[in-house]
């Protein structure tokens, strides 16, 4: 069935350092890739996306890159501070219009 | 804050009850989505409504089942509940029918313990 997957599970940088999360869809008819950032017991917070149209998207220490061919889009957070440390969800839109969510990266930035 | 609200906030339930939980989406967005999050399980679309009507079905269990309203306020309703069931259920909304045309943005969530 149509899924996302996401890796790495944890990860763990030193502050300043750079972080990538990468993500694998499998519904080549998705066109939009959101990422959300969640705190300790807080809702989810989308901090950056993109549309299929697009290879990249920047937005200050946030990026991201999409490869529709490889089916794959990855989040770049630069020069990490303690609070980028959070779990990370990549998602991408399927054909029915559902959003299917990645199962998260675990981000520790050390300071 | 998202300006998606949803309550109550926590809910504590014995087995076989049944609980309603509530959310109002952002002024002007017309979509409210349904999320289950559990520790193993990540986030798992339930349900979409759009302006009052089902849009979009994912992993929604036979006892459950949502509505939403003419001033597109949601409620989703789960029965005959199960030690399973505990989780956060987070509520989203966007403008448009089509969640990915739109941003989603989640509510604060309310988190079930099933006892």
């Amino acid at each position: 069935g149509e899924n996302v997957e996401q890796h790495p599970s944890t990860l763990s940088v030193q502050e300043g350092d750079s972080a990538v999360i990468k993500c694998t869809y499998s519904d080549s008819a998705s066109n939009y890739f959101p990422w959300y950032k969640q705190e300790l017991g807080k809702r989810p917070q989308l901090i950056i996306d993109i549309r299929s149209n697009v290879g990249e998207k920047k937005d200050q220490r946030i990026a991201v890159t999409l490869n529709k061919t490889a089916k794959h889009f990855s989040l770049h957070i630069t020069e990490t501070q303690p609070e980028d440390s959070a779990v990370y969800f990549c998602a991408a839109l399927n054909q029915g219009g559902k959003l299917i969510f990645g199962q998260g990266t675990e981000l520790s930035v050390k300071p | 804050d998202s300006g998606v609200t949803q309550t109550p906030k926590h809910l504590i339930t014995a087995t076989g009850q049944r609980v309603t939980l509530r959310c109002s989406p952002r002024s002007g967005d017309l979509s409210v989505y349904w999320y289950q999050q559990s520790l193993d399980q990540g986030l798992q679309f339930l349900i979409q409504y759009y302006n009052g009507e089902e849009r979009a079905k994912g992993n929604i269990l036979e006892r459950f089942s949502a509505q939403q309203f003419p001033d597109l306020h949601s409620e989703l309703n789960l029965s005959s509940l199960e030690l399973g069931d505990s989780a956060l259920y987070f509520c989203a909304s966007s403008v448009g029918a089509q969640g990915g045309s739109y941003e989603q943005y989640f509510g604060p969530g309310t988190r079930l313990t099933v006892t």
